[in-house]
């Protein structure tokens, strides 16, 4: 049982280049996040998803697009890479949104630096 | 607005006891949770609280008064392992989750 799984650990971009961060997640939860963490700020959410085919926006989705055509599976796309957007970034899954029900497991967590 | 505050560090040694406090303000309420997370790794579910009191699971219980905003997380027989930063979290009326920027935990022998 993997969990969820992020790829890649670490990247570093140009200012406008575009790249894919990749997350799956192998316990059949409905909902997916992804989040960012920054040095000294709580993590902030930039999109999720309840089901495959639904997405909604966070607290913070500019420059950022996402896609879930099934339930494993969550990527989140950048588009014309900026520096404010060098972070570390969190792919998250829970069973449901209530409550008790929303314990988060998080991946493993990709670092991305733009140049 | 909404907003969760923590100390942003403290210092503890081995085998000692810690309180880490969050307070809160956040549009509803629907439960309180504290994640652990290592230098570099992810965060980790340690608790979850969403009646007043005290919820122990071994050596972390985790405290809540509702009508104060008020958590804190308690660490006992602390060990070198616990040096992490404490994530507090609240899920406000909307089932969204409000993160507080953590509390770095440093455990010194």
């Amino acid at each position: 049982n993997a969990g969820v799984t992020q790829t890649p650990k670490f990247r570093i971009l140009k200012i406008g280049q575009s790249m894919t961060l990749q997350c799956t997640q192998d316990m059949n939860h409905n909902y997916m996040y992804w989040y960012r963490q920054d040095p000294g700020m709580g993590l902030k959410l930039i999109y999720y998803s309840v089901g495959a085919g639904i997405t909604d926006k966070g607290e913070v989705p500019n420059g950022y697009n996402v896609s879930r055509s099934t339930t494993e599976d969550f990527p989140l796309r950048l588009e014309l890479a900026a520096p404010s957007q060098t972070s570390v970034y969190f792919c998250a899954s829970s069973q449901g949104a209530d409550s008790g029900a929303n314990v988060l497991t998080f991946g493993a967590g990709s670092r991305l630096t733009v140049l | 607005g909404q907003n969760i505050d923590q100390p942003t560090e403290m210092t503890a040694t081995e085998g000692a006891i810690v309180q880490i406090n969050c307070t809160y303000q956040t549009s509803g309420f629907n439960g309180l949770f504290w994640y652990q997370q290592h230098a570099g790794e992810a965060p980790t579910f340690l608790s979850y609280n969403v009646l007043d009191g005290l919820e122990e699971k071994g050596r972390f219980s985790s405290f809540l008064s509702r009508s104060k905003g008020y958590s804190y997380l308690l660490l006992k027989e602390l060990q070198m392992k616990d040096s992490a930063s404490y994530l507090c979290a609240v899920m406000d009326s909307n089932y969204q989750l409000i993160w507080g920027a953590g509390t770095k935990l440093i455990i010194k022998p």
